[in-house]
């Protein structure tokens, strides 16, 4: 079946430029992550929705990065200005269901291939 | 503070041995859950194993187990009868108190020898 995918797999932007990562999730699933991975390191946690609503946006770095899922689906994590701190893998994830509930786990998150993002 | 401690950078390990990837984890909460992911070079992340903190048993699936010291909050991964496919970086992460922030450690780079 079809997994999470993320696209464009590789993107090359230039120092203040806006770009925007998209990523469809599984069919079905209610919930939707994204990361970001700097080089050598592990995913830091960027947002979360549950279907259409962004439920906590704590670890999205600056005003420049905005996420969205309008229809519940496909998610798009834009950045504006891109810094060269910017640089990094975006990764997206999906969940059948939401995180708080005790009695389903092991809570699975099923993870895209990433969008490798260099900012020049 | 980290949250999540890997201190093992990288390690080797001769096919078909065992090998044990350290994690150490800092919490305050009671409600915990733990995680390993395999991240092979093509990126994606991959959910190997998981220890709740209620859980008396450590886990197991298949050739991975998870050795749980809840008062050491330690949660070492053990894989065993290693493989050459088992070649990627493994991340231990922690959700605390079943809420949507899952914490990342930095990882090991798993290199399998033949």
């Amino acid at each position: 079946g079809a997994g999470v995918s993320q696209s464009p797999r590789y993107k090359v932007a230039k120092r203040g430029q806006d770009v925007a990562l998209r990523c469809d999730p599984i069919s079905g699933h209610v919930s939707l992550f994204w990361y970001q991975q700097a080089l050598g390191q592990g995913p830091e946690f960027l947002t979360y929705f549950q279907n259409e609503a962004q439920l906590d946006k704590s670890g999205l770095p600056s005003d420049r990065f905005f996420a969205e899922r309008p229809e519940g689906s496909v998610s798009t994590l834009k950045i504006q200005r891109t810094q060269q701190e910017d640089s990094a893998v975006y990764l997206c994830a999906s969940s059948l269901n939401p995180p708080g509930l005790a009695g389903l786990d092991p809570y699975e998150q099923y993870f895209g291939p990433g969008t490798r993002l260099t900012v020049t | 503070a980290q949250k999540i401690t890997q201190t093992q950078p990288g390690m080797f390990v001769q096919e078909k041995e065992a090998v044990t990837l350290d994690c150490t984890y800092d919490t305050s909460d009671q409600s915990y859950g733990l995680f390993w992911y395999k991240q092979p070079s093509s990126g994606e992340m991959i959910f190997l194993i998981y220890q709740g903190s209620y859980d008396e048993q450590n886990a197991t699936e298949g050739r991975y187990s998870l050795n749980f010291q809840k008062a050491r909050k330690s949660a070492n991964l053990v894989i065993s009868a290693s493989q050459l496919g088992d070649s990627a970086m493994y991340f231990c992460a922690m959700r605390e108190n079943y809420g949507q922030n899952f914490v990342f450690g930095p990882g090991t780079r798993l290199s399998v020898l033949p």
